[in-house]
């Protein structure tokens, strides 16, 4: 049974450049929510998507943007990145949207 | 803004001790809170779930939750070195219908053979 899967693992960028992550849920999960984590800090909530639209957003600029593909499978894209953006990237997975959510790996973004 | 608040730590036990982790929460129409444990340089790993008052054992972890004093905790007995990690703790926002979680900022448990 497959969990979340994230990728790329790493990524190095520099200011004002744009990213694409990407995240597949766990076989049976429908939903994913992004969250960023800053070093030292919890994880803080970006924004969700159900059925290929985004449910809720975070207190997130509009930089952050996403999007779901039919097969659940799900794109974190940040425009015009800051040095703030450094963080881990976790992609978290559900079935329905108030349900138990189990993180992926993340991805670690370094901002230069 | 709803607020989930812990202790940074890093809380110190010995092999063997019981550790507890506390947590608590700001918004008091939350109904259900996780604990994950996180090793440095990985991803949170959900240990439990508690969506009513008591306690909930599963295995060497017991969470307890007291919606009335908002506080939920974790307790670790048996500890071991295996179990040094961040603990987060985190509540499911009642104003959200998606599954929002709000999480604390993490307790770094660190225990010594």
């Amino acid at each position: 049974d497959a969990g979340v899967t994230q990728s790329p693992t790493h990524l190095i960028k520099t200011r004002g450049q744009q990213v694409t992550l990407r995240c597949s849920p766990k076989s049976g999960h429908d939903t994913v929510s992004w969250y960023q984590q800053a070093l030292g800090q919890g994880p803080q909530f970006i924004f969700q998507y159900y059925e290929e639209e985004e449910r809720q957003r975070g207190n997130f600029p509009d930089r952050f943007s996403g999007h779901q593909f039919p097969n659940y499978s799900s794109e974190l894209n940040v425009n015009a990145l800051l040095l703030g953006d450094s963080a881990l990237y976790l992609c978290a997975s559900s079935y329905r949207s108030q349900e138990t959510q189990y993180f992926g790996p993340g991805t670690r973004l370094l901002v230069l | 803004q709803k607020e989930v608040e812990q202790n940074s730590g890093p809380l110190s036990v010995p092999e063997g001790a019981i550790a507890s982790l506390n947590c608590t929460y700001s918004d008091r129409g939350s109904q259900s809170f996780f604990w994950y444990r996180q090793y440095s340089g990985k991803s949170p790993e959900l240990i439990m779930s508690i969506y009513s008052n008591g306690d909930k054992e599963d295995g060497r972890f017991t969470a307890q939750l007291n919606k009335a004093s908002q506080y939920v905790s974790l307790l670790i007995r048996d500890s071991q070195p295996s179990d040094s990690a961040t603990y987060l703790c985190a509540a499911r926002a009642s104003s959200s219908n998606t599954g929002k979680l709000i999480f604390g900022q993490g307790t770094t448990l660190q225990v010594k053979p």
